[in-house]
């Protein structure tokens, strides 16, 4: 019963280093999503999929990459951290069920800190 | 474009009393509206959907929210607050006709739920 699974969990980056959150979804689901929590802010969306090798931009797509090789992944790339991108980041998968309303299930979140 | 206003970020209730936590949309069409809640250092868990059918939504943990068109509302409630209920709980709109854009969710800012005993 895993549901949306993030990797890692935390994280402390310096400036300028690069990394990769990993997001695998063992629900079939179509659409996948990058959000991002900041206090008093909200979720905003990064970037999201519609399908296996499919990825377009959300709110606030500006220093991160994603790709979606396989249906069950999503990555989260950021080439040259910034202490701006201090955040929670949390994956979200959903169904293709246009019609009835969709239901994202979200992963528990990574905190990244960049120093 | 849409959006969604909840007000108060912070909301403190006493335990066993009415809690009452608000959220106004802003769309061009009837949207589907969602009322998620996150628990410390969680993810977001969906509370209850609004999706054109019954206007009156029942939810898990005893939480409901009516759909208000005319007042563009759709306000979550809950009889009895639980200290169990503290979190912070995020409102979210979609508009069902923008085609893939029916699949992405606008949230607001949360309003954090305090349940004093």
């Amino acid at each position: 019963n895993a549901g949306v699974t993030q990797t890692p969990k935390f994280r402390v980056l310096k400036t300028g280093q690069s990394m990769t959150l990993l997001c695998a979804q063992d629900m079939n689901h179509e659409y996948m999503y990058w959000y991002r929590q900041d206090p008093g802010m909200g979720l905003r969306l990064i970037h999201y999929s519609v399908g296996e090798g499919t990825t377009a931009k959300g709110e606030v797509p500006d220093g991160y990459n994603v790709s979606r090789l396989k249906k069950q992944n999503f990555l989260l790339g950021l080439e040259s951290a910034a202490p701006s991108q201090t955040s929670v980041y949390f994956c979200a998968s959903s169904l293709r069920t246009p019609g009835i309303g969709n239901t994202i299930y979200f992963g528990e979140g990574s905190w990244l800190t960049v120093v | 474009a849409q959006s969604v206003t909840q007000l108060g970020s912070h909301v403190s209730v006493s335990e066993g009393a009415l809690v009452l936590l608000r959220c106004n949309y802003s769309s061009s069409v009837p949207p589907y509206l969602f009322w998620y809640v996150q628990y410390p250092n969680q993810g977001l868990q969906l509370l209850l959907k609004y999706t054109s059918a019954a206007t009156l939504v029942k939810g898990i943990n005893g939480f409901e929210a009516e759909f208000k068109k005319s007042e563009t509302s759709f306000h979550l409630t809950k009889p009895s607050a639980h200290m169990s209920d503290a979190a912070e709980y995020f409102c979210a709109v979609s508009d069902p006709t923008s085609g893939a854009g029916s699949y992405q969710l606008t949230f607001g800012k949360g309003t954090k739920l305090s349940v004093i005993p």
